[in-house]
């Protein structure tokens, strides 16, 4: 099916081990985003991407790492994980200014 | 900087009116609304972009200031479904979109 999907959508991890969050969307929108949701709040942008290979700095980049050396895939890696980190993480492609959401990767670090 | 929205939350009865405000401190290309549902990614309504264009939802309009870089988001005659968060994105770059804190929603029959 079409459209933008994360894995995985729940994963318990421990302080300090790596954890790698995927987004994969079949559109071939060249814009691709990170967002971060804490409960209660609103959403916080981590790292965007505007083309494979071409990535930028969000809001609240610290302790994440992104690559995107294929259009379709914009894999999030935390590289030491932290319990400030548990969160809500949302993958979204874009088209005409339009944000694509994905259903969302619930981490909770223990 | 992040927009701030308001109010925070409002109750209203199914039929009623509802605004939302949005207001950031920064000059505005767009500003971009989103519903989102408890458990549920946000959801795309509504774009109101700088020169007075807008593009989105048919049952939800809104209106952008930029000379006050402030939006506002009207919900008439609710309806069950419009209950959710509803969330200001604004467009200071170019390229991408900061969230405000939202507004929750809830429709009661």
């Amino acid at each position: 099916d079409a459209g933008i999907t994360q894995s995985p959508r729940y994963k318990i991890t421990e302080t300090g081990r790596q954890v790698t969050l995927m987004c994969h969307q079949t559109w071939s929108h060249s814009y691709m985003f990170w967002y971060r949701q804490d409960l209660g709040h609103g959403l916080r942008l981590i790292y965007y991407s505007a083309a494979a290979d071409i990535t930028d700095k969000g809001e609240v980049p610290d302790g994440y790492v992104v690559s995107r050396s294929k259009t379709e895939n914009f894999p999030l890696t935390l590289e030491s994980a932290t319990r400030s980190q548990t969160s809500v993480y949302f993958c979204a492609s874009s088209i005409a200014g339009e944000l694509f959401f994905g259903e969302g990767s619930r981490l909770t670090v223990l | 900087q992040q927009p701030v929205q308001s109010p925070q939350a409002v109750i209203l009865r199914e039929g009623e009116d509802a605004v939302i405000n949005c207001s950031s401190s920064k000059a505005l290309y767009s500003v971009h609304w989103y519903r989102q549902k408890h458990g549920e990614a946000p959801v795309f309504l509504m774009i109101l972009l700088k020169g007075g264009e807008q593009k989105g939802h048919e049952k939800i309009s809104a209106s952008f200031n930029e000379k006050k870089q402030q939006s506002s988001l009207y919900l008439t005659a609710s309806q069950l479904s419009y209950s959710g968060t509803y969330f200001c994105g604004t467009d200071a770059s170019g390229s991408r979109l900061t969230f405000g804190e939202g507004t929750q929603l809830t429709v009661n029959p």
